[in-house]
């Protein structure tokens, strides 16, 4: 069965710091992969999409970027985060192909707080 | 364009309540699909349900009962004898024909069920 890992958990980092989240998948090949945030209280809002290795889509315009070094491997990065990139951060898969629109499936999330 | 509206933002009801969550969605494609998913306090999204645009049929699973309205455009989610258990948000979600299997989200009810 698939499965997909997020980490850390939680991470707390004080503003103009780095950033790096990691996301796997595990049981499945050439997943599409998606990076939201939710704000706290917030609906989700999808930051960057990804149909294969080395090929990003972003959605929202932002200090973050994102990076599929591998085919089951998707990393949301931030040179310089700002106290607005709080939030929580959710990975998620879903079957490659648009044809029969398979349900995204989640991971268990990062909630970032920016000191 | 496509638009998911969940106007609940918050639902309070007390448990064995039966209690309806309503979305209504707007899209152009003719062939679209419809999600909900659960948001515990966990945080981690959940899949319930996917329904394509051509199955009207109403579907049941335990006490979770989905309908399907085409020509309201509406998709709403109802519990029946609600538990605790059940407090969460709930997020209905909608793909259309677009080649990365984007989902785009209602704003989420807040459901919580009281003891």
């Amino acid at each position: 069965s698939q499965t997909i890992h997020q980490w850390p958990a939680t991470l707390v980092q004080p503003v103009g710091s780095p950033l790096s989240l990691e996301c796997t998948v595990e049981g499945t090949s050439n997943p599409n992969l998606y990076w939201y945030r939710q704000a706290a209280g917030r609906g989700l809002q999808l930051l960057f999409y990804s149909v294969g290795i080395g090929q990003i889509s972003s959605e929202v315009p932002q200090n973050l970027s994102a990076s599929r070094p591998q085919d089951r491997q998707f990393i949301l990065s931030s040179k310089k985060l700002l106290l607005s990139d709080s939030g929580f951060y959710l990975c998620a898969w879903s079957v490659l192909g648009a044809a029969t629109n398979q349900p995204q499936h989640f991971g268990d999330g990062t909630r970032l707080s920016i000191l | 364009a496509q638009k998911v509206t969940q106007a609940q933002t918050e639902i309070s009801v007390v448990e064995k309540e039966d209690v309806t969550l309503d979305c209504v969605y707007e899209t152009r494609d003719t062939t679209y699909y419809l999600f909900w998913y659960k948001q515990p306090p966990s945080g981690e999204l959940v899949f319930l349900i996917r329904r394509n645009s051509f199955d009207e049929q109403n579907e049941i699973s335990g006490r979770y009962s989905w309908n399907f309205q085409k020509s309201t455009s509406s998709f709403n989610f109802t519990i029946t004898a609600s538990q605790v258990v059940d407090s969460a948000v709930y997020f209905c979600a909608l793909s259309g024909n677009n080649a990365g299997n984007m989902l785009t989200f209602g704003g989420g009810t807040r459901l919580m069920v009281k003891p």
